[in-house]
């Protein structure tokens, strides 16, 4: 079993559309993460969710908009998609906000054209 | 956080024990010193954390000065599959932004047959 999981992998879209990235996790953490990896491979947070509350929003643009349903799921929705927004985006959990033990999804390449 | 600073390559040949460098000359005393590995097209993968002792498990050895102003992960026998970029991080847990990690530009491992 999976226990972070991110759809879809690959992701190749036109610039001005919109579109959404799922993750699941099955590991029973509360906290969830959403970091990006750029063309550098610099990798930064944007979101932390614990218990589907947002608790760190990393100044990024509001056409990333992410939505906690449940703790088990952290989806990003991305509207208006730009050619800077081309980047590995991984989805993470932990078992609480104060821990710093990550488990990472294995990530969704973004191409934006 | 702390910053830190470690080589951005090394080499090791299979079978050997791999020593990856950090250090961490500013770090506080309530702040640990985390390792994670990426393996390429892979999310980052949680190795190791301490304070001031020296830590095994599984997957490798940290071994932190006394001083803890530098730190080394040994991988005790490389194999291929630790070919990886390696990251070193320092982080006082407890803070409300917690599973903010800050990936430097790591060193990039290259175990060799």
């Amino acid at each position: 079993d999976t226990a972070v999981s991110q759809t879809p992998k690959y992701l190749v879209t036109q610039m001005g559309n919109d579109k959404s990235i799922k993750c699941e996790q099955n590991l029973g953490h509360d906290t969830m993460y959403w970091y990006k990896q750029d063309s550098k491979k610099f990798l930064k947070i944007m979101f932390s969710y614990n218990n589907k509350e947002l608790i760190i929003n990393e100044t990024v643009p509001n056409r990333f908009s992410p939505k906690s349903p449940d703790k088990a799921h952290l989806n990003l929705h991305i509207n208006s998609l730009e050619l800077g927004d081309s980047a590995v985006y991984f989805c993470a959990s932990s078992h609480g906000i104060t821990n710093e033990k990550l488990f990472f999804g294995s990530g969704t390449q973004l191409s934006v054209l | 956080d702390a910053k830190t600073t470690q080589p951005p390559s090394m080499d090791c040949a299979e079978g050997r024990a791999a020593n990856l460098p950090c250090n961490h000359s500013t770090i506080s005393g309530n702040e640990y010193v985390y390792w994670y590995r990426q393996i390429h097209s892979q999310g980052p993968q949680y190795i190791i954390h301490g304070l001031k002792n020296n830590e095994t498990n599984e997957m490798a050895s940290l071994i932190i000065t006394e001083d803890r102003k530098s730190s080394t992960l040994i991988l005790p026998h490389a194999t291929l599959r630790d070919t990886a970029v390696y990251y070193c991080i320092v982080r006082a847990p407890g803070m409300n932004q917690g599973g903010k990690l800050i990936f430097g530009q790591g060193t990039e491992l290259s175990v060799k047959p």
